[in-house]
Parts: C-alpha cells; structure tokens; sequence
C-alpha cells in the first residue's frame, strides 16, 4: 500500500530556534494535510494543502505541497514551548476515502 | 460549528470482557467517520471507515467490529477483549471531496 516516509522522527530544538520536517512517497497525492498531536489528545489539523507548489501560512507555520505532488513539508519559526508534540503529515490520494499518515516527527524544545 | 464527542475517556478492562467505544458527530450531516487506533509513541493505524449508514470498510483484520446506526454516530465494539487492543482510539469525521479529516479527543483503553 502507500506509504509516507516521515522525517525527521524526532527532533531536540532550543527556543527560537526554526523547525523544518517533511514527507516524501512514491504516490501522487492530491491532497497534503499536517496535524499536531498534544499528549493524550486527538490529532488537531494546522494546514491544510490543495495544489502542486501551494505554499500556505499559519501564523509562525509554513507548508508546502511539492511541486511533484509526491512530498510536503511543514516549517515552524521562532519556535515556542507551546510547540511540543507529535507532527503528522497525511496525504489523500484521489478518489479515496482515506488518509495515508506518515509516522510522525516529535517535537522537543529545550528553553 | 461541527464537534466530534467521544466516550468514554478513559477505560480499563479485563481480558475476555466485551467493549464499546462511541463517536458522534454534531453540526454536519452524512460525514465519513473513521475509527483509528493509536499504539503509545506510535503513528495512526485505521480500522475502520463508513461512508454511510450501515456501510463499513474494515481496514486490519483483528478482534474488533464497528457500527454506525446512525448518520453521525460510530460505534466501535468487541465481544472479547485481548491484551493486545490496549490502546488510544480515535475517531475522525470528514466531509467534502479533500477528505480533511477532524478527530476527537479519544479514548485511553487498558485491558488488563
């Protein structure tokens, strides 16, 4: 089945630092979505991706649909405690009902 | 605004014992609901999909079976409980043809 691979699968940042992660696959997705996850909590959705080479903001996070609809990836600027998680990315492929997940990037920050 | 409820938070049960997680959906109508199951310190493995009343896709063959008698709600259940279905499960809704899916807060499952 498809597969995303997920990168890094975890990462150990001082504050302010930036963060980059990505996914990358051998599918063609025609959708790209990143959620985070806070322990014990439901994965909650940040962006949202729906075109080939879409870049797209939430205030300090920034993702990006490649332009080979094959890979994404997910930066988070000046980095705050508060970004402590797991990130997911997940991909749609069309005419699915289904998501593919990759296997998450968790997050440490050290003040 | 759609909300997705899940109950119970948190469950501990024996081994052999029967379950039964529930999912509703309110704010939206005919959604696709999802039943994920979530390993501690792993990634999200799908079990379950439906479409629609009555339908569902089964994902993994295992000792669990879903439901969903209702257009917005989604039942997960097992007649026997192994210590191996311990986990946190996760239920999602989706709507439209990106399939952004949204989940709720889950349930902590422990079969002892």
């Amino acid at each position: 089945g498809q597969q995303l691979n997920q990168s890094p699968q975890s990462m150990f940042i001082q504050e302010g630092e930036d963060v980059s992660m990505n996914c990358t696959s051998s599918s063609i997705f025609n959708t790209w979505l990143w959620y985070k996850q806070d322990p014990g909590e439901g994965p909650v959705l940040l962006i949202a991706l729906y075109k080939a080479g879409e870049l797209t903001s939430n205030g300090r996070l920034t993702a990006q649909f490649g332009i080979t609809r094959k890979d994404s990836f997910l930066n988070i600027s000046a980095s705050i405690p508060s970004d402590v998680g797991i990130y997911f990315c997940a991909g749609v492929i069309q005419g699915a009902q289904k998501l593919v997940f990759g296997q998450g990037t968790r997050l440490t920050i050290n003040p | 605004s759609q909300t997705i409820h899940q109950w119970p938070a948190t469950l501990v049960q024996p081994v052999g014992s029967p379950l039964s997680l529930e999912c509703t959906v309110e704010g939206t109508s005919n959604p696709n609901l999802y039943w994920y199951r979530q390993a501690a310190g792993r990634g999200l493995q799908l079990l379950f999909y439906s479409v629609g009343i009555g339908q569902i896709s089964s994902e993994v063959p295992q000792n669990l079976s879903a439901s969903r008698p209702q257009d917005r709600q989604f039942i997960l259940s097992s007649k026997k409980l192994l210590l191996s279905d311990s986990g946190f499960y996760l239920c999602a809704w989706s709507v439209g043809v990106y399939n952004e899916q949204f989940f709720g807060p889950g349930t902590r499952l422990t079969v002892l």
